[in-house]
């Protein structure tokens, strides 16, 4: 059975940093591609980042290039997206999804984890 | 960036009757389209991709349709179980762009 497991989260202040971490099972995780999607509480989803298998390619939404980055350890079957620079506006439910169903880099999230909480406030 | 735009944000209906869900991109995607059903509290579930594939053991009365630019979410026969927010979601280019969701409600 596929399992991602997202850990993390938390309360964290404006300007600050946070590194999310997705455990993946079930599934070859060094195959695949990954993502970070976030929902703002009450609000629709947001997709934040994508990695390749081996982490040679990595694409961001606009609103979070150059303070976030996404990567991987297939040794550990590990995501990640480490978060600097935090604004309030990136409180959220971060969840990691695995890829599928993919052509070059356009995939579907086919699988998710159930989230983890990050809270940006003073 | 493509903007994806869902009709209606929100509708109530019946145990039994038939939902359609529309969705429409800013630009054409072809038929990367994907749509995902979110419960309260719940991460999204994979519905449909390539715009008209079932995402396997998802009930068959889910059907989605369209490419290019105009996309359907069909629900044949609501089940309580149904009543939820679906997103669509286009996966032709980054960045990947989701619909402002639907709301399904119990009338």
């Amino acid at each position: 059975e596929v399992q991602l497991v997202e850990s993390g989260g938390g309360l964290v202040q404006p300007g600050g940093s946070l590194r999310l971490s997705c455990a993946a099972s079930g599934f070859t995780f060094s195959s695949y591609w990954m993502s970070w999607v976030r929902q703002a509480p009450g609000t629709g989803l947001e997709w934040v980042a994508n990695i390749k298998q081996d982490g040679s390619e990595k694409y961001y939404v606009d609103s979070v290039k150059g303070r976030f980055t996404i990567s991987r350890d297939n040794a550990k079957k590990s995501l990640y997206l480490q978060m600097n620079s935090l604004r309030a506006e990136d409180t959220a439910v971060y969840y990691c999804a695995r890829g599928g169903y993919c052509s070059g880099g356009s995939c579907y999230s086919i699988n998710w984890g159930p989230g983890t909480l990050v809270t940006v406030s003073s | 960036d493509i903007q994806m735009t869902q009709s209606p944000s929100s509708v109530s209906a019946s145990i039994g009757d038939r939902v359609t869900i529309t969705c429409r991109a800013s630009q054409g995607i072809s038929s990367w389209l994907a749509w995902y059903q979110q419960k309260p509290g719940k991460a999204p579930k994979l519905l449909i991709y390539a715009a008209f594939s079932l995402q396997s053991g998802v009930p068959s009365r889910f059907s989605g349709s369209g490419s290019g630019t105009d996309f359907t979410l069909t629900i044949s026969s609501l089940q309580p179980e149904d009543f939820a927010t679906y997103y669509c979601q286009q996966a032709n280019s980054f960045p990947y762009t989701f619909g402002q969701g639907t709301k399904l409600e119990i009338k």
